[in-house]
């Protein structure tokens, strides 16, 4: 199962910022949060991932809680292109190359 | 530098016929995992290959088999075909010091 919880849906204005959350209350200390996303059923798209620092790259920004138990994925300004599923996913380190998905988040970045 | 790529694209296949799906990672990519992903849910891990040997084996049924050759290219075969296996097949690789995998475009197999 997931160890992740992310509402289904949500809405964004284009240019404005979207702010994902997820919440993984059982997270234990070798496990990362990677953050995904799917376009209209292609394969999924790498966007970032993190330990316990904040993270920045050209796609997006992930900032974890101290405690690490949620993160918040920032999109700073939305496109229409950015309406896709994003899934947050726990992953321990030691534990391979398995991915848990849960259900995601569907975006809908709107003009 | 070419992302992951599978083939085919799309598959039609009847009941109980078996099929073989085909993935090639990225350059240098030593690992390759596959997924399923049934229409309305998220992926679901199948198998995940390394250096040609089996390193993880998601809750799947004897019919799901996978291999992996020298050249780190990867096959998935199915067999027995049945109507719920219908789904988009996903591969994706990973390099030997980072381990973010990338996922190719997939393949759709509809089953009739």
């Amino acid at each position: 199962d997931a160890k992740t919880t992310q509402p289904p849906s949500m809405d964004c204005a284009e240019g404005r910022a979207a702010n994902l959350p997820c919440n993984h209350s059982t997270i234990s200390g070798n496990e990362y949060v990677y953050w995904y996303r799917q376009i209209h059923s292609q394969g999924p798209q790498y966007i970032i991932h993190g330990l316990k620092n904040n993270e920045t790259n050209e796609m997006a920004s992930l900032i974890i809680t101290e405690d690490r138990k949620s993160s918040t994925l920032i999109l700073p300004h939305a496109t229409l292109r950015d309406t896709a599923v994003y899934y947050c996913i726990v992953r321990d380190g030691n534990a391979g190359n398995m991915l848990t998905f849960g259900g995601g988040t569907r975006l809908m970045v709107k003009p | 530098d070419a992302g992951v790529t599978q083939s085919p694209t799309h598959l039609i296949k009847t009941r109980g016929q078996q099929v073989t799906l085909r993935c090639s990672p990225i350059s240098g990519h030593k690992s390759v995992s596959w997924y399923q992903q049934v229409l309305g849910q998220g992926p679901q891990f199948i198998f995940q290959y390394y250096e040609k040997e089996e390193r993880g084996r998601g809750n799947f049924p004897d019919r799901f088999s996978a291999r992996q050759f020298p050249n780190y290219s990867s096959e998935l075969n199915v067999n027995a075909l049945l109507l719920g296996d219908s789904a988009l097949y996903l591969c994706a690789s990973s390099s030997p010091r980072a381990d973010t995998q990338y996922f190719g475009p997939g393949t759709r197999l509809t089953v009739l």
